[in-house]
């Protein structure tokens, strides 16, 4: 089945701990691309890569690093989370020059 | 003020109305409009999309874009149960960078 999956669905954390969040893709696609998802302001974009080793920042990057070593795989990495971070995260992906992005099921983070 | 801006709701309306959900917009070069819809503790999901400017129709769907006034338009027909969710507005320059409005939160109750 096409999809893009993230994990954890759920994670609660403190402040300043290190962590991950994975995503993976099995539809081939070149552009992936993070958001966070906050009420009252939509779905804003953290990071985006438009291709192996090509990353670059979204509208909303501080706090965030991304890698892309891998066409299927995008990790989001929170180096020291701070609770302004506590949000729904979402991983899309899409083919190069196409209009549709599939959006993974989304990771809830708390952070206290 | 936003790039986007969308009602965020709630709107709650009965089973066989017509809804309309709208977005405004200040950025002159977007070309791409389009719609997803998200369910509860789901992914958003693309519902439509429509090139620049005009009217797009898909079964009970309906988008309407007018670049002039810079606003967009969701219609749904004879909305059912199945309908609720939370509709997000995008639009986009190129293919790819999306800008989102805030979502509204659709109930259609039967």
């Amino acid at each position: 089945e096409a999809q893009v999956t993230q994990n954890p669905r759920y994670l609660i954390t403190v402040t300043g701990k290190k962590l991950t969040v994975t995503c993976s893709q099995n539809m081939n696609h070149e552009y992936m691309s993070w958001y966070r998802q906050d009420p009252g302001l939509g779905l804003r974009q953290i990071y985006y890569s438009m291709n192996v080793e090509v990353t670059d920042k979204g509208d909303v990057p501080e706090g965030y690093k991304v890698s892309r070593k891998e066409k299927r795989n995008f990790p989001l990495i929170l180096e020291s989370p701070s609770p302004n971070q506590t949000s729904l995260y979402f991983c899309a992906s899409t083919p190069t020059g196409h209009i549709e992005q599939f959006f993974g099921p989304g990771t809830r983070l708390t952070v206290l | 003020q936003k790039e986007v801006e969308q009602d965020p709701g709630p709107l709650s309306v009965p089973e066989g109305a017509i809804v309309s959900l709208n977005c405004t917009y200040s950025n002159s070069a977007f070309q791409y409009f389009m719609w997803y819809r998200q369910y509860s503790r789901k992914g958003p999901e693309l519902l439509m999309y429509t090139y620049s400017s005009g009217n797009k129709e898909d079964g009970r769907f309906t988008a309407q874009v007018d670049k002039s006034s810079k606003y967009i338009s969701l219609f749904i027909r004879d909305s059912q149960p199945s309908d609720s969710a939370t509709y997000l507005c995008a639009m986009s320059q190129g293919a790819q960078k999306l800008v989102f409005g805030q979502g509204t939160r659709l109930t259609i109750n039967p």
